[in-house]
């Protein structure tokens, strides 16, 4: 079966561009998450929905992060005027219902700003 | 000091070995503690998921958590070159927003032939 979707896999932006990235989560999954993880680091969180409501954005570090499911399915991240140290991996996670603690996660996409 | 402590390694093994993976956290809030594989280019993928103190094993895995020490443990048993990849502890308290885990470095092992 399918499992959770990203893309683009890479993406290369110069400093001051927009960004938009695409997670499809597993179909049926309720919760749909963002996480971000730097080189040599663990995931951090950075946003939750349930369904089409975003639920917790406490974890985007800055207002150029913007996060939407307008249909409680698809999911875009989109960082806005893009900076050095957003470059990383971002990662989408879904899940069952609330079952935040069994996150299944997609490969990501990793941005290189330069 | 962060919330989740994880030595990142990294450690190497030969097969067939016992391999020790350690987290120590300082929030007592934390109730749900997990593990993670992530093998290279991919999203980390849940291995074993524990609520309480003590022991819970899945085949080769044993996962041991020590909340009066906030130490938890993976253990994996008869490793293999498979398992190579880096293991990330994770942690949410009770109650929490859903899916805020919060993740340590990760540990990177190579098991060799």
């Amino acid at each position: 079966g399918a499992g959770v979707s990203q893309s683009p896999r890479y993406k290369v932006a110069k400093r001051g561009q927009d960004v938009a990235l695409r997670c499809d989560p597993i179909s049926g999954h309720v919760s749909l998450f963002w996480y971000q993880q730097a080189l040599g680091q663990g995931p951090e969180f950075l946003t939750y929905f349930q369904n089409e409501a975003q639920l917790d954005k406490s974890g985007l570090p800055s207002d150029r992060f913007f996060a939407e499911r307008p249909e409680g399915s698809v999911s875009t991240l989109k960082i806005q005027r893009t900076q050095q140290e957003d470059s990383a991996v971002y990662l989408c996670a879904s899940s069952y219902q609330g079952a935040g603690e069994k996150l299944f996660f997609g490969s990501g996409t990793q941005l290189s700003v330069l | 000091q962060k919330e989740v402590e994880q030595d990142p390694g990294p450690l190497s093994v030969p097969e067939g070995a016992i391999v020790s993976l350690n987290c120590t956290y300082s929030n007592s809030a934390f109730q749900y503690f997990m593990w993670y594989r992530q093998y290279s280019r991919k999203g980390p993928e849940l291995l074993m998921y524990t609520y309480s103190s003590g022991n819970k094993e899945d085949g080769r895995f044993t996962a041991q958590v020590d909340k009066s020490s906030k130490y938890i443990s993976l253990f994996i048993r008869d490793s293999q070159p498979s398992d190579s990849a880096t293991y990330l502890c994770a942690m949410k308290v009770y109650g929490g927003s859903q899916g805020n885990l919060i993740f340590g470095k990760g540990t990177k092992l190579s098991v060799k032939p």
